[in-house]
């Protein structure tokens, strides 16, 4: 168990749509990640958020955004969802702003457009 | 451009040591080499972390040449359950979107 949490677990939605996923990190981590994983592919890195602020962004679609709350839970809102948006998405949280300080994965929140 | 260059896929057997390259040619100074393994449908997991030399925990071994250009996570005597996706990770800590790029990951097949 990482300490990082992950709602919900499973996702199910129609094109279209919009959805909000959770993710609470590790007790005093101040740092949030965010990660898309389709089918068999890599991890591509989203959106990183530090006590709040957006810190660092990667491949995230327009259609998608995040933020950082004070009590520094974090939410990635996807909409007009598709199908191509199918896939397992990862929170991770550090205590640092950087990634070479190790990150903590949640277990993963799976999205299913039909 | 990609940070990292890694094998897509290796087989080893139980029991055996299990070698793993990644190639970072523009590695930068700042920068240190970190090693995940991921299981299907679980979120990755860190396995070691260095910047120079060799490191060494309870799961593995990291060896770093002096030109830092290369790493090689070291894995002894596998089992079926080291069977797993294992990335390389380069990152400086700064605040670089780079730092986040994983890779296409080794899938790594321990056989019986």
């Amino acid at each position: 168990d990482s300490g990082v949490t992950q709602t919900p677990k499973h996702l199910i939605t129609a094109t279209g749509q919009r959805v909000t996923l959770r993710c609470s990190p590790r007790s005093g981590d101040l740092s949030v990640y965010w990660y898309q994983q389709s089918l068999d592919q890599g991890l591509q890195f989203l959106i990183q958020y530090y006590n709040g602020e957006e810190r660092a962004k990667g491949n995230i679609l327009e259609r998608f955004s995040a933020q950082q709350f004070p009590d520094l839970h974090s939410e990635l809102n996807l909409s007009s969802l598709e199908l191509g948006d199918s896939a397992l998405y990862f929170c991770a949280s550090s205590s640092r702003t950087g990634g070479y300080y190790e990150q903590y994965f949640g277990p993963g929140t799976r999205l299913t457009v039909t | 451009l990609a940070k990292t260059t890694q094998p897509i896929s290796m087989d080893s057997y139980e029991g055996q040591e299990v070698n793993i390259t990644c190639s970072h040619n523009n590695i930068a100074t700042n920068d240190y080499i970190t090693w995940y393994q991921q299981f299907p449908s679980q979120g990755p997991r860190f396995i070691i972390q260095g910047y120079k030399t060799k490191v060494t925990n309870e799961v593995a071994s990291l060896f770093i040449p002096a030109d830092r250009k290369s790493s090689t996570l070291s894995l002894p005597r596998v089992s079926l359950s080291d069977t797993a996706v294992y990335y390389c990770l380069v990152a400086s800590g700064g605040y670089n979107n780079n730092d986040m790029r994983f890779g296409a990951g080794t899938r790594l097949t321990v056989k019986p």
